[in-house]
This record gives C-alpha cells, sequence and structure tokens, in this order.
C-alpha cells in the first residue's frame, strides 16, 4: 500500500487533455512540494515535474502539475501516443522523514 | 554522457544476502548523493535508502533499516547495497538514481532485478 493514492489506471485519445490525480496528508504533500516521474514501459523512471509545477529542460509544456491542500495533478494536453506510461507521483513526508511515491498510474492512449 | 549501471541482481533463497552494485561515470561522482529505489513488480516506486557525498550520512526506509547498509568507493564511483535477511517482499527492481534534491532524481539506471525466493 503507497503512501500517495493515484488512480491506477488512466485513458484519453489523441489530442485530448487528461489529469492523474495524487492524493497525500498533511505530513507529504500539503506541507511539502510534490514530483511527478514517467516510466514508459520497460525503462527506469524520468523526472517529469518538480516543486509542483516545474518542467525539466527538454519537458514539453504540454505537462503540467499543480497542487492544492493535500492533493495534486498531473495534465497532460494533446494527448499523444508516446504519452503511454506509467505516471509516478512523490514527495518528501515528514512524518516518515523520507521520499514517498504513489502506486503509479498506468496512462493508456486508445 | 551520465551513466548509472546497476550490477548483482539475481535469485536469493529466504533469509540470504546479496550485495548490488551502482558504477557511475560522465559526472563528479563524489559530488553527488546516490539514491537506492525499487518497484516490485507490476507496483510503484518505493525510496529505499540515501548515501551523501562523502559516505555519510546514509538514511534508510523503515522497511529496510537493520538489514540494507548502504556504502559508496568514490575512487571507484561506485555505491554498494549490501541487502542482508531477505524475503520475499524485496523482491522488485532495484534502481539507483543521481540526487538534485532528496525527491529529484535526474539520472537513473537501468534496474537490476533482485528476486527472493526458495
Amino acid at each position: 500500500q503507497s503512501v500517495l493514492t493515484q488512480p491506477p489506471s488512466a485513458s484519453g485519445t489523441p489530442g485530448q487533455r487528461v489529469t492523474i490525480s495524487c492524493s497525500g496528508s498533511s505530513s507529504n504533500i500539503g506541507n511539502n512540494y510534490v514530483y511527478w516521474y514517467q516510466q514508459l514501459p520497460g525503462t527506469a523512471p524520468k523526472l517529469l515535474i518538480y516543486r509542483n509545477n516545474q518542467r525539466p529542460s527538454g519537458v514539453p509544456d504540454r505537462f503540467s502539475g499543480s497542487k492544492s491542500g493535500t492533493s495534486a495533478s498531473l495534465a497532460i494536453s494533446g494527448l499523444r501516443s508516446e504519452d503511454e506510461a506509467n505516471y509516478h507521483c512523490a514527495a518528501w513526508d515528514g512524518s516518515l522523514i523520507g521520499p514517498v511515491f504513489g502506486g503509479g498510474t498506468k496512462l493508456t492512449v486508445l | 554522457e551520465v551513466q548509472l549501471v546497476e550490477s548483482g541482481g539475481g535469485l536469493v533463497q529466504p533469509g540470504g544476502s546479496l550485495r548490488l552494485s551502482c558504477s557511475a561515470s560522465g559526472f563528479t561522482f563524489s559530488n553527488y548523493h546516490i539514491h537506492w529505489v525499487r518497484q516490485a513488480p507490476g507496483k510503484g516506486l518505493v525510496w529505499v535508502s540515501r548515501v551523501s557525498s562523502d559516505e555519510s550520512p546514509t538514511t534508510y526506509a523503515d522497511s529496510v533499516k537493520g538489514r540494507f547498509t548502504v556504502s559508496r568507493d568514490n575512487a571507484k564511483n561506485t555505491v554498494y547495497l549490501q541487502m542482508n535477511s531477505l524475503s520475499a517482499e524485496d523482491t522488485a527492481v532495484y534502481y539507483c538514481a543521481r540526487d538534485r534534491d532528496w525527491v529529484i532524481y535526474d539520472y537513473w539506471g537501468q534496474g537490476t532485478l533482485v528476486t527472493v525466493s526458495s
């Protein structure tokens, strides 16, 4: 059971906008930044969003992050087939004194 | 080019031990903390441990504290994860990752699979 809660799956059609949620508590998301990692099939995770809504160099602006209270969301606009991947949210947890992750959301592009 | 390459995974019996290695290249290794993150088959990511750039301090998830030991040899650009008293719950792909912050991992290895089974 992961500390952060994500839906196990999400889907959309090419060009559509999809959002993936990540729910936590005051010990993690509520008082710390949220991060998102993209994991393409059979590969290692890749940093997608850091500090709630910042994109590393090279990440398209189709990807955006937001946070409100103890929840966060990843939005992908203009969905493309290459976006099909697992998406993981993460945050620092002040009670566990370590990073925590969600269970991951498998995004399918129909 | 920054590269992290894990090795040492394999099949081990419950109660057994295994040592993983993470060999780094393409950057000044001694300037960076390194993390271990694992992923059980079909499951999410779980943070395991962090070793600081100069080997101290080291930090562990509660689930591995007392059983796993992380260390590094900056002369060899290598981080090690010694895993003892392994159980089926430790079965996972183990990734090493370079730290830019506690939750920012900018480079990852390809992972090494550890299977604990009799």
